[in-house]
């Protein structure tokens, strides 16, 4: 069974478009992450979420929005692609909310999108 | 400049061979991390730790916290190996993460 799972696993759009990536956990886990990881492999994280608290990175553009119908899911929705939005997304889930020595992190298998 | 350098940003070695990469950092940290990201693109958690050393395997990550740095060691490294190892760190709050831009390693039959 897979533990994090994320759909689609790819995603080619044109600019201007608004689209969503599904991510699915099967953990039990309180805690829920995107990261974007662009062209030179650099990871960022994008957003925390828990059913109580939201923390957003600061450097995110509000065209991007978490959506969480329950605890097991956190959807990523875009609106107006840019070019620049181009990576790969990966979405993760721990246990307790921080990333700390006793809480690891597991990731999906990312979604790569393209905008064109 | 990046809250965490890695070092070297690529590596080849012989399958056999002992293999470093090393982590610093800039800011105070309640954890470190070590990622490691296959070809296929997947990532996976190799070591948290905040002291000491920690053993896995033939992989050993160590912590030197006064100095702000880390290292990743693999003994009789295999093409298995072949990867990218990220090192991150949770700041000191354990609300802000920060990657390194990751070393990209290839282990040669």
């Amino acid at each position: 069974d897979t533990a994090v799972s994320q759909t689609p696993k790819y995603l080619v759009t044109q600019m201007g478009n608004d689209k969503s990536i599904k991510c699915e956990q099967n953990l039990g886990h309180d805690t829920m992450y995107w990261y974007k990881q662009d062209s030179k492999k650099f990871l960022k994280i994008m957003f925390s979420y828990n059913n109580k608290e939201l923390i957003i990175n600061e450097t995110v553009p509000n065209r991007f929005s978490p959506k969480s119908p329950d605890k097991a899911h956190l959807n990523l929705h875009i609106n107006s692609l840019e070019l620049g939005d181009s990576a790969v997304y990966f979405c993760a889930s721990s246990q307790v909310f921080m990333w700390a020595t006793y809480n690891e992190q597991f990731f999906g298998p990312g979604t790569r999108l393209t905008v064109l | 400049k990046n809250e965490v350098e890695q070092s070297p940003q690529n590596l080849t070695a012989q399958e056999g061979e002992f293999i470093t990469i090393n982590c610093s950092y800039s800011v105070g940290i309640s954890a470190l991390h070590w990622l490691q990201q296959h070809p296929g693109g997947g990532i996976v958690s190799l070591f948290m730790l905040s002291s000491g050393k920690k053993k896995h395997g033939r992989l050993i990550a160590t912590i030197n916290i006064q100095e702000k740095h880390s290292s990743l060691h693999i003994t009789a490294s295999h093409p298995r190996d072949s990867a990218v190892y990220i090192c991150a760190v949770t700041s000191i709050t354990g609300n802000q993460f920060y990657f390194g831009t990751g070393t990209s390693l290839t282990v040669i039959p």
